[in-house]
């Protein structure tokens, strides 16, 4: 079984500028969380969703952030009119319903905005 | 309100010697979960051990071991004989079930470093 994936790995953008981040779960995953991880911080909760539904939004997600997931499969992070403060790791997790609520996480997506 | 901390930022020891990572946290539920996880520098957060609220049973998996104490709110991390690869960060995550969705509310991590 394949582990949580995201792409791309790293993402260098311009002020301005928007960019579109995916995370493909583990398969049968029906729960997908996305988290940020600021320079030498813990990661901080984004967004929920339990198979399509998008249950729960962090108030960090402004309105420039949008997340979706079609089907329920994989799952998208926009980030419209992107700022310096946007620069972060974005980790994508998911989990299993019933499996002790365990979390495993992506590799991340490393946004650098100039 | 919900926190975790981990209040040793970096720890440094010398290959073989042992270490203690400490995770103090706080909710009000009486149901919850607790986890520790690894995050070399690739950036992937590895799952270590989870723990509820209802199990405070300590756990010993090879070199590592874990002391979960409700009395204190505590979950410490120990690692026995350090080794070179145990270098990384790790975060104290605690999972609590009042909103349904079970996001995770990490620490800030302690970042250790074995020389070797």
């Amino acid at each position: 079984d394949t582990g949580v994936s995201q792409d791309p790995r790293h993402k260098i953008t311009k002020r301005g500028q928007n960019v579109t981040f995916r995370c493909d779960p583990i398969s049968e995953h029906n729960r997908l969380y996305w988290y940020r991880q600021t320079l030498g911080q813990g990661p901080e909760f984004l967004t929920y969703f339990q198979n399509e539904a998008q249950l729960e939004k962090s108030r960090l997600l402004s309105d420039r952030f949008s997340a979706e997931r079609p089907k329920g499969s994989f799952s998208t992070l926009e980030i419209q009119r992107t700022e310096q403060g946007d620069s972060a790791m974005y980790l994508c997790a998911s989990s299993l319903v019933g499996e002790m609520k365990t979390q495993y996480f992506g590799p991340g997506t490393r946004l650098l905005v100039l | 309100a919900q926190k975790v901390t981990q209040a040793q930022t970096e720890i440094s020891v010398v290959e073989k010697e042992d270490v203690t990572l400490d995770c103090v946290y706080e909710t009000r539920d009486t149901t919850y979960y607790l986890f520790w996880y690894k995050q070399p520098p690739s950036g992937e957060l590895v799952f270590l051990i989870r723990r509820n609220s209802f199990d405070e049973q300590n756990e010993i998996s090879g070199r590592y071991s874990w002391n979960f104490q409700k009395s204190t709110s505590s979950f410490n991390f120990t690692i026995t004989a350090s080794q070179v690869v145990d270098s990384a960060v790790y975060f104290c995550a605690l999972s609590a079930t009042t909103s349904g969705t079970y996001k995770y509310i990490f620490g800030t991590g302690t970042r250790l470093k074995v020389l070797a």
